[in-house]
Order: structure tokens, then C-alpha cells, then sequence
């Protein structure tokens, strides 16, 4: 079994400060690991992926995440955010089942950026 | 352009009724799959289908059903036997075989009254 935990539900963050959105998981094999974006009523949109090699990966937007294997963890970060990245984040990770790659998703962080 | 069409976007539908629900794709991909997001739960998978022909239930696929006869198009039908069916209603695509990775349409938003 696989799980996903995105502890922060909501991240207020003021314009050009960093942020950091957590995302943990277990899993009892290899995963592969995710972040996608969503706004206000559409669909999800790739941020970013870890999938082997370096464990620091960029993405679109500006946006980074670190692949830490001991900690289980995937936190997803930007430098300086604008107004634009307010939007709703979802960590989600990926392995292989039965021939079928099943994915599980967080339950999501929004993301408000304060002018 | 490559893409996945949702249909309808804004769905509004009295109780007891069934909803059909479109996903339609260009982009060549044999994996397709069906999602509900409801506010602070994330996404959980209803239903996925990784060729034509043939679909398998997911997490929550009561009171759902699901077609695959061609490869472009992957309806899902809302039926009456769905206790809480008001939510956002997401078709992806598997873009990365081998990795998971999903491409997803523009959701529908279904609303019973």
C-alpha cells in the first residue's frame, strides 16, 4: 500500500517571499513522485517529477523539489512566488501494480499568495 | 493540439437521475482514468480503463459506471445509486507508461439538486 500526507491544507505566503510545500509518503517499494497545480475549476497540470537521478528536480513556474529517500519526503519550493501561484498543489506518487501504475494522491495545499 | 475534451464543463441534474459524463481524447493514449475531487480529500479514482474493451473499478466506483469501446473516449454514467454524486469530476490520461504520470482534461462540475 502507498499513502501520500500534504499536512498543510492552506499556505499563506506574501509576494516574492519562498515557500515550502510539504509532502511525505510511504511505500513499501520504489515510487515515482509527482506535483501537479490546479486552478480555480480546471483540471491538474504537471508541475514537476522525480522519477531517478538527481534528487533535485525543476519544474515549470520557477518551482523545485527535493527527493529525500530516508525521509520519505518530496517538499516542493520556489524562491520568490507571484500573485499567479495562487493556486491548489498535489503531491502524488506512482508505482507499479500488477502491470497497472496506481496513483495516489494528497489531499492537496492551497496555496494563497498575499500582495 | 493534443488534448482531452470533458463535457459537459457546469452539469445541474434533480435527484434520481443518471448523468453521462464525456471524456474524449486526441492524444493517443491506451490508459484512461476517472477521478472525484470533493474539497479537502484530494482525488480518488472511480474507475480506469487501460485498453479498449476493457475497464477495472477503483477505489470508489459504486453507484458509477464506465464504456471503453473505442480508444478516444471513456464516458462515465452517474447513476442513481450514487449517494453524494455533487463533485468535480476529473479524465486523465496516462502520458508516462511506465511512470504514472497522468494528463488531465479540464473537469466537469456536477451538481444534484
Amino acid at each position: 500500500a502507498q499513502s501520500v500526507t500534504q499536512l498543510d491544507s492552506q499556505v499563506p505566503v506574501f509576494e516574492e517571499a519562498p515557500v515550502e510545500l510539504r509532502c511525505n509518503y510511504s511505500s513499501s517499494v520504489s515510487v515515482y513522485l509527482f506535483w501537479y497545480v490546479q486552478y480555480p475549476n480546471q483540471g491538474l497540470q504537471l508541475l514537476l517529477k522525480y522519477l531517478s537521478g538527481s534528487t533535485l528536480v525543476k519544474g515549470i513556474n520557477g518551482f523545485e523539489a527535493e527527493f529525500n529517500k530516508s525521509q520519505t519526503s518530496f517538499h516542493l519550493r520556489k524562491p520568490s512566488v507571484h500573485i499567479s501561484d495562487t493556486a491548489e498543489y498535489f503531491c502524488a506518487v506512482s508505482r507499479n501494480s500488477g502491470g497497472y501504475q496506481k496513483v495516489t494522491f494528497g489531499t492537496g495545499t492551497k496555496l494563497q499568495v498575499i500582495p | 493540439d493534443g488534448g482531452i475534451t470533458q463535457s459537459p464543463k457546469y452539469l445541474f441534474r434533480k435527484e434520481g437521475q443518471n448523468v453521462t459524463l464525456s471524456c474524449e481524447q486526441n492524444l493517443n493514449h491506451d490508459a484512461m482514468y476517472w477521478y472525484r475531487q470533493d474539497p479537502g480529500q484530494g482525488l480518488r479514482l472511480i474507475y480506469y480503463s487501460q485498453i479498449v474493451n476493457d475497464f477495472q473499478k477503483g477505489d470508489i466506483a459504486e453507484g458509477y459506471s464506465v464504456s471503453r469501446e473505442k480508444k478516444e473516449s471513456f464516458p462515465l454514467t452517474v447513476t442513481s445509486a450514487q449517494k453524494n454524486p455533487t463533485a468535480f469530476y476529473l479524465c486523465a490520461t496516462l502520458s508516462g507508461r511506465n511512470t504514472g504520470e497522468l494528463f488531465f482534461g479540464e473537469g466537469s462540475r456536477l451538481t444534484v439538486l
